[in-house]
């Protein structure tokens, strides 16, 4: 069971770097979302999709993108990194009306 | 106010002793609650739902006050491998919008 799969682990960029981090679940859901986890911060949301084709803001949207062109992949762009997107990303995704959400294994991301 | 505030711990206890963990939050429009674990450098996993009539699994209760807006979660027994860190988590109605609270920490000694 591969359930919802994130790559890469771990990166390390430079300031204005580009990178996408990709998702891919397993489980035919259709909500998928993309969180960061920052020590004393909690998990935050970033964007979420309810299905292909749609997507939306979270709570921290700004400097990062998303598409869902599938339902599998919900894969997160960073545009130009900055240091304050050094954080653990996770992606996770859940069944229509059921709040359990299952999460990838996170991708550590370090901006220098 | 926080939408979703737990007790900072970090708590400190010795196996086989009882716990509690306190969560309040700030959005009477709220519909569903759950309690997430998540292990060092792991990604949270549901520990388990919060029903308004309370509910348990085995060493563990979690309760739901809507008047208070406040739940908790009581794990009795305490063992080594429940050292991890608790997150409350509140959602709106559908599940569209799930809040998670910072965490609390437990350590479990022997």
């Amino acid at each position: 069971n591969a359930g919802v799969t994130q790559t890469p682990k771990f990166q390390v960029l430079k300031t204005g770097q580009s990178m996408t981090l990709q998702c891919a679940q397993d489980m035919n859901h259709e909500y998928m979302s993309w969180y960061r986890q920052d020590p004393g911060m909690g998990l935050r949301l970033i964007h979420y999709s309810v299905g292909a084709g749609i997507t939306d803001q979270g709570e921290v949207p700004n400097g990062y993108n998303v598409s869902r062109s599938t339902t599998e992949d919900f894969p997160l762009r960073l545009l130009s990194a900055a240091p304050s997107q050094t954080s653990v990303y996770f992606c996770a995704s859940r069944a229509p009306s059921v709040g359990e959400l299952f999460f990838g294994e996170g991708s550590r991301l370090t901006v220098l | 106010r926080k939408e979703v505030e737990q007790d900072p711990g970090p708590f400190n206890v010795p196996e086989g002793a009882t716990v509690a963990f306190n969560c309040t939050y700030s959005n009477s429009a709220s519909q569903s609650f759950f309690w997430y674990r998540q292990d060092c450098r792991k990604e949270p996993k549901l520990l388990m739902s919060v029903y308004s009539s309370g509910n348990e699994d085995g060493r563990f209760t979690a309760q739901l006050n809507r008047a208070s807006q406040y739940i908790s979660l009581l794990i009795r027994d305490s063992k080594l491998s429940d050292s991890a860190t608790y997150l409350c988590v509140v959602g709106s109605s559908g599940y569209s919008t799930l809040t998670f609270g910072k965490g609390t920490m437990l350590l479990v000694s022997p």
